[in-house]
């Protein structure tokens, strides 16, 4: 199946930093969304975007909708400890419910305190 | 956010067996779920469209005969893995939309095929 391209793959740094990742796409989406998927769980809406241009934020955490609507980026402030976990961007073509995600390749994120 | 549930968590069973996984909405009714697989270290890949009230939607190179997905309410879609075999072990993990055009995941189901 499509996947988007996320990079990077793996980030590893120490506490208190701040991450940038980002997703790219060959094709234009009407919906981008970022989620963190810890361990043995599902993953868990972080940030949804519904605007070309649009920028979001959710506590330390921030997203942007691309003008091209071809991608999107994440950043996370001040990093923390808790702040582990594999990130994922999605892309969603239509509105709706019968329209699917196409996920990104995910972005694994550690943080040593 | 809303809550979606699995069950079971974990199942371990024999090759040849049939595995049920249910997927549950416990505070909204959806009448549209998707079903994921995820292997280790890697994304989640859309298995299938589940769809209140008929059949369900299969992405390209998914088996539906081997796959069996039922949405019989607006709470309610359960996926039966049939005649599982050990490369069917993977994470399958379930989603549901609510009425606000928002997508949630369930906690996942770690399926081991011996």
């Amino acid at each position: 199946g499509q996947q988007l391209n996320q990079s990077p793959q793996s980030m590893f740094i120490q506490e208190g930093e701040d991450v940038s990742m980002n997703c790219t796409s060959s094709s234009i989406f009407n919906t981008w969304l970022w989620y963190k998927q810890d361990p043995g769980e599902g993953p868990v809406l972080l940030i949804a975007l519904y605007k070309a241009g649009e920028l979001t934020s959710n506590g330390r955490l921030t997203a942007q909708f691309g003008i091209t609507r071809k991608d999107s980026f994440l950043n996370i402030s001040a990093s923390i400890p808790s702040d582990v976990g594999i990130y994922f961007c999605a892309g969603q073509r239509g509105g709706g419910a019968t329209n699917k995600l196409i996920f990104g390749t995910g972005t694994l994120l550690a943080v040593q305190p | 956010g809303a809550v979606v549930s699995q069950h079971p968590s974990r199942v371990i069973c024999k090759s040849g067996t049939s595995v049920k996984i249910e997927c549950r909405s416990l505070d909204f009714q959806a009448t549209t779920m998707f079903w994921y697989r995820q292997f280790p270290k890697q994304s989640l890949m859309l298995m299938a469209t589940s769809n209140e009230g008929s059949k369900a939607t299969y992405e390209q190179g998914v088996e539906k005969d081997k796959f069996l997905i039922n949405h019989a309410s607006l709470t309610l879609s359960t996926l039966t893995v049939t005649s599982a075999h050990p490369e069917d072990s993977s994470f399958y993990i379930c989603s549901a939309w609510t009425p606000y055009n928002e997508q949630f995941f369930g906690p996942g189901t770690r399926l081991t095929v011996l």
